[in-house]
Formats: C-alpha cells, sequence, structure tokens
C-alpha cells in the first residue's frame, strides 16, 4: 500500500477536464513538503510533469496543471487527448520514513 | 541535456547480488547541486525509492529502511556512472529498476528528472 493515496483510474472523452487526487497526511504533504507529478505511457520510463505542486517544465503543455492544499495536491489535465493515455503519478518527501514517496499511480484512459 | 543510460543482468539468482549501473552524459556525477538516485517500480510495492548518492564537498550516501542492510549505492568518478548493489535477493526484489537525477529545488525539495530506460530484474533460480 502506498504512503500517497490516488485513484486507480479515470477516463474522459477527449476535449475534456480531468483531475487525478493526492492525498498524503501530516508526515508528507500536510508537512509542507511539494507534492511532483509524473507521466508514464505504457512501457516507458516515468517522466516529469509538475514539479513544485504547479510548475511545468519547459516542454510540458499548458493544459497540465498542479495544485497543493492541506494534505493533498490534484492534478488536471484539460482538452484531452489521445496521447494523455498513461499512468500518472505523485511523489513527496515523508519526514517520518526519511525518504521520498510515491502514490499507487492512476491509469488514465481517454474514451 | 542530461540523459541515463542503464546496464546489468536481467537474471539473478536467489540469494545473489544484484548490480545495475547508470551512466550519465550531460552532467557530472560529482556535481554539486544534483543527487543521483535507485528507484525500482512492481505490481505488489509500486514506485520504490531505494537510495541515492551525492557530492557535497566529500561523498554522501541515503537509503531506504526496508533495504538499508543489503544495500549500496556507489559513484565512479573515472567512467561518471553510479551503481547500484543489492544483496541477498528474494523473489520479492523483481522490478524494474530506474536510475534518475535528483534535483533539488530553491525551497529544498527534491524531484526526479530524467530517468533512465529501466531494466527488469528477475530473481529466480
Amino acid at each position: 500500500q502506498s504512503v500517497l493515496t490516488q485513484p486507480p483510474s479515470v477516463s474522459g472523452a477527449p476535449g475534456q477536464r480531468v483531475t487525478i487526487s493526492c492525498t498524503g497526511s501530516s508526515s508528507n504533504i500536510g508537512a509542507g513538503y511539494d507534492v511532483h507529478w509524473y507521466q508514464q505511457p505504457p512501457g516507458t520510463a516515468p517522466k516529469l510533469l509538475i514539479s513544485g505542486n504547479s510548475f511545468r517544465p519547459s516542454g510540458v503543455p499548458n493544459r497540465f496543471s498542479g495544485s497543493k492544499s492541506g494534505t493533498s495536491a490534484s492534478l488536471a489535465i484539460t482538452g484531452l487527448q489521445a496521447e494523455d493515455e498513461a499512468d500518472y503519478y505523485c511523489q513527496s518527501y515523508d519526514s517520518s520514513l526519511s525518504a521520498w514517496v510515491f502514490g499507487g499511480g492512476t491509469k488514465l484512459t481517454v474514451l | 541535456q542530461v540523459q541515463l543510460q542503464q546496464s546489468g543482468p536481467g537474471l539473478v539468482k536467489p540469494s545473489q547480488t544484484l548490480s545495475l549501473t547508470c551512466a550519465i552524459s550531460g552532467d557530472s556525477v560529482s556535481s554539486n547541486s544534483a543527487a543521483w538516485n535507485w528507484i525500482r517500480q512492481s505490481p505488489s510495492r509500486g514506485l520504490e525509492w531505494l537510495g541515492r548518492t551525492y557530492y557535497r564537498s566529500k561523498w554522501y550516501n541515503d537509503y531506504a529502511v526496508s533495504v538499508k542492510s543489503r544495500i549500496s549505492i556507489n559513484p565512479d568518478t573515472s567512467k561518471n556512472q553510479f551503481s547500484l548493489q543489492l544483496n541477498s535477493v528474494t523473489p520479492e526484489d523483481t522490478a524494474v529498476y530506474y536510475c534518475a537525477k535528483g534535483i533539488r529545488g530553491w525551497n529544498g525539495q527534491n524531484w526526479f528528472d530524467p530517468w533512465g530506460q529501466g531494466t527488469l530484474v528477475t530473481v529466480s533460480s
């Protein structure tokens, strides 16, 4: 069981908006540690999508956005495209484990 | 642009040592602003951070508690690479292993970018 909790799956039609939640606790997100997001298409390595809760690296479309509040964070994807089908993971730091931790991943299906 | 290229065997026998190497291009293993990490991914454990090595006037290591007694991550400055050794492996250690560069943000927070291509390591006799 992962330290950070994500929904196993979300889906949406092309052009729609979806959100993926990431819920932590007082030893990680709630303690003020940043949340970062990764995209992992099938058979590939994870790729950084959002750093520092809401910053998009160069090359990431502005259809992707991140936010954080309290012990949770969210990734929003607007204008869904077929190429967005992938697994998405959140990541933070946990002070009680002294380790970087990940969510269990959310599979996005574009209908 | 930083690139990480992994190498190492895909099959290891139980009780033996898993060894992987990650070659760095576009950056230095001795960088004072980066850390070099190993992360694994399996259906049962998801993404799991294993440990890191980094240089800040001297070499440091941090390891996950779950593998601390069995793991060693070492830099090789002559080849600009770093390695993972995991001892006494069991079938539970079967996973895709990734190396990744750890980046420290302005507020001290760390994220991973880029990642190596991944190596599926199966522990089986």
